[in-house]
């Protein structure tokens, strides 16, 4: 069974920054990889995807991720974090056939202060 | 439409009272999957459609717990006899096809049973 884990549970920053979010799953097969973010009271929004070739992912408001396929892992990485940043990340994997249902980490709280 | 519509936003249920949720998918997408959010970061996978027709149950408790997805209509998730456990934010996402593509979720129900 795919699972992911999220190692920072609560991470408070200063604006301007850099972050860096960490991601380990579990599955045997080809995943596709996700980042989705949640602004508090909103529904989740995709960040970034991997799906295939290149490695490192840009994705929105100058978020990027990196896959590592031998670590098993997919951290998200900003430079410069601002304070609308303040969210809720959570990582998901899925497996590339099959059901396609998400497998989510348990989410990191990201507190920027200004 | 161009977005997963989901209503309503917020519901209360007394213990034991039945609970439907429902959800619209972008049009022209075929699946259509919900998740639990429970204490703002887990989200369990309950259960997906493709089309009207069941895709993944493995989710889904086996008790209390229906869903449907009927032609021309949107996609319902009904709980009977609610308890103070289901209490937790319902989304439902939908996906244009399998493999490598992405969901796209709605802003999510708010079930809270006193």
């Amino acid at each position: 069974a795919q699972s992911v884990s999220q190692h920072n549970h609560h991470v408070i920053l200063s604006e301007a920054a850099s972050l860096e979010l960490g991601c380990n799953y579990s599955y045997g097969g080809t995943v596709n990889l996700f980042w989705y973010v949640q602004y508090p009271g909103q529904h989740l929004q995709l960040l970034l995807k991997y799906f295939s070739g290149d490695p490192l992912v840009k994705g929105i408001k100058g978020f990027e991720a990196e896959f590592i396929k031998s670590k098993f892992s997919f951290n998200l990485r900003k430079p410069s974090v601002q304070w609308s940043d303040t969210a809720e990340y959570f990582c998901a994997v899925n497996a590339n056939t099959g059901f396609q249902k998400l497998v989510f980490g348990t989410g990191t709280r990201l507190l920027v202060s200004p | 439409g161009e977005e997963v519509a989901q209503t309503p936003k917020h519901l209360v249920r007394g213990e034991g009272q039945k609970a439907k949720l429902y959800c619209a998918p972008i049009k022209g997408h075929s699946y259509v999957f919900w998740y639990q959010q429970v204490l703002k970061n887990e989200f369990k996978f309950l259960i997906s459609f493709q089309n009207e027709n069941v895709f993944d149950e493995t989710g889904m408790p086996k008790e209390r717990f229906s869903a449907k997805c009927l032609p021309n209509s949107p996609c319902s998730l009904e709980i009977q006899a609610t308890k103070l456990e289901d209490s937790a934010v319902y989304f439902c996402a939908s996906l244009r096809a399998r493999g490598l593509t992405e969901a796209f979720f709605g802003q999510g129900t708010r079930l809270t049973v006193v």
